[in-house]
């Protein structure tokens, strides 16, 4: 079964800074999926950034990228130019690419918090 | 009304109550999700379905009992729940197969409280 982990419960970073959140993941199957979710205090999860395991470039969106690597099965995401709004819980998830596998694997959690 | 809408928001029930939560996606997704997020544990998926059938149970006790009546409704009824049932049901849809991204989306989530 594959699981997901992410080592640190909390993390901090002054505001402007970079941030680095850590996740790896255990699998046996080589076509999958990967996401970092972000939950603030109003609850909804809501997508960061995705990638394709079939990918060697690493996916960024904006101030978002991450780090990908597959035989390492690590898989982290750093944050650039933090705001007080990336303060949140940050959630790494595993989804099986074979065909009709549905489940999102999450790991426990990363809280970060955004120092002014 | 866009994207997975879950209610209510906040739920306190006793444990001899029926209540049930409701979800609704306007994605057009064929997929949709149970998890639970209890504090300092991993989501835990609770249910899937997939066009209606139910492809995941992932041993729930039977005394949260799903139903998905088409692919943009699903319910979980709660019968006689515990004190340790109490915390955040979070409900998601995805598209499955063909053209269409792959990330879940999420609702806000419903705050269960067992007393």
């Amino acid at each position: 079964a594959q699981t997901v982990t992410q080592s640190q419960p909390e993390m901090s970073v002054q505001e402007a800074e970079t941030v680095t959140l850590s996740c790896t993941y255990d699998t046996s199957e080589s076509d999958y999926y990967l996401f970092w979710y972000k939950q603030p205090p109003s609850r909804q999860m809501i997508l960061v950034i995705r990638q394709e395991a079939y990918k060697q470039q690493n996916a960024t969106e904006n101030r978002f990228s991450v780090n990908f690597q597959k035989a390492a099965k690590s898989f982290s995401l750093k944050i650039s130019d933090s705001q007080l709004g990336d303060a949140a819980m940050y959630f790494c998830a595993y989804r099986s690419a074979l065909s009709g596998t549905y489940k999102y694997i999450f790991g426990t959690g990363t809280r970060l918090k955004v120092l002014a | 009304e866009t994207g997975v809408t879950q209610t209510p928001r906040h739920l306190v029930m006793g444990m001899t109550n029926k209540k049930s939560l409701k979800c609704e996606q306007h994605l057009g997704h064929n997929a949709m999700y149970w998890y639970k997020q209890s504090a300092k544990k991993p989501l835990e998926l609770m249910f899937v379905y997939n066009f209606k059938e139910q492809t995941e149970n992932n041993s729930v006790p039977s005394r949260f009992s799903p139903e998905c009546p088409n692919s943009s409704h699903l319910f979980l009824h709660l019968h006689t729940l515990q004190p340790e049932d109490s915390a955040l049901y979070l409900c998601a849809s995805s598209q499955v197969g063909g053209v269409g991204g792959t990330e879940a989306f999420f609702g806000q989530g419903t705050r269960l409280t067992v007393v």
